[in-house]
């Protein structure tokens, strides 16, 4: 039971356009969710994160939106450059205490900048 | 802020052997940790939560007795995977939580374990 998923296995953009990176989740209990980047034999950077008070939050070139509804999410990186080439995560977690909740995590999608 | 490190970042190992890997959180403390297994091109499963002071809880479907884990201090996990088959051959992360000062919890650099 894929609670998280990413459909996109993998996008390509072109430098200096957008990159949006989406992701789906089942559970209605999910009421916080994380964007990860990951580069092979690394492990996971946080990057970005929204509660679901919110529908957008936004750090620099990244911006998450979250639409609780639909129970979408997705990750808009503009401008893309080909450093932010990698495989990334969506991940949701079911509380926004601080006491250490349980993450679960998309496929990924394997986002390439093309210069 | 915020580092974790993993030790060993790879290691070869015969078949039937355990092998430990540690976890250490370097500039913060972490009362909980939680360990994960990546396969090739697939996502991050986790494994544990592991509790500093208290026994982990595992996920289901994985087996307490193979893969051991102690939280020792409030900066070191550890995960010995006992009597390794080469089916426990995968990459190993561990993740801690800083708890009061954010949400997200910081990953590890990783562990690549190749059991022959």
């Amino acid at each position: 039971d894929q609670q998280v998923k990413q459909n996109s296995p993998s996008l390509s953009v072109q430098e200096g356009r957008i990159s949006i990176l989406n992701c789906d989740y089942t559970n209605s209990m999910f009421d916080y969710f994380l964007w990860y980047k990951k580069y092979p034999a690394e492990g996971p950077t946080f990057l970005i994160s929204i509660s679901s008070i919110k529908d957008k939050n936004e750090d620099g070139r990244f911006t998450v939106f979250l639409n609780k509804s639909a129970k979408h999410l997705s990750l808009h990186i503009v401008p893309s450059q080909p450093g932010d080439s990698a495989v990334y995560f969506c991940a949701a977690s079911p509380r926004r205490e601080t006491s250490g909740s349980r993450l679960t995590f998309g496929e990924g999608t394997q986002l390439t900048v093309n210069p | 802020g915020a580092v974790v490190s993993q030790h060993p970042s790879w290691v070869i190992c015969k078949s039937g052997t355990s092998v430990k890997i540690e976890c250490r959180s370097l500039d913060f403390q972490a009362t909980t940790m939680f360990w994960y297994r990546q396969f090739p091109k697939q996502s991050l499963m986790l494994m544990a939560t592991s509790n500093e002071g208290s026994k982990a809880t595992y996920e289901q479907g994985v087996e307490k007795d193979k893969f051991l884990i102690n939280h020792a201090s409030l900066t070191l996990s550890t995960l010995t995977v006992t009597s390794a088959h080469p089916e426990d051959s995968s990459f190993y992360i561990c993740s801690a939580f800083p708890g009061q000062r954010s949400y997200e919890q910081y990953f590890g650099p990783g562990t690549r374990l190749t059991v022959t």
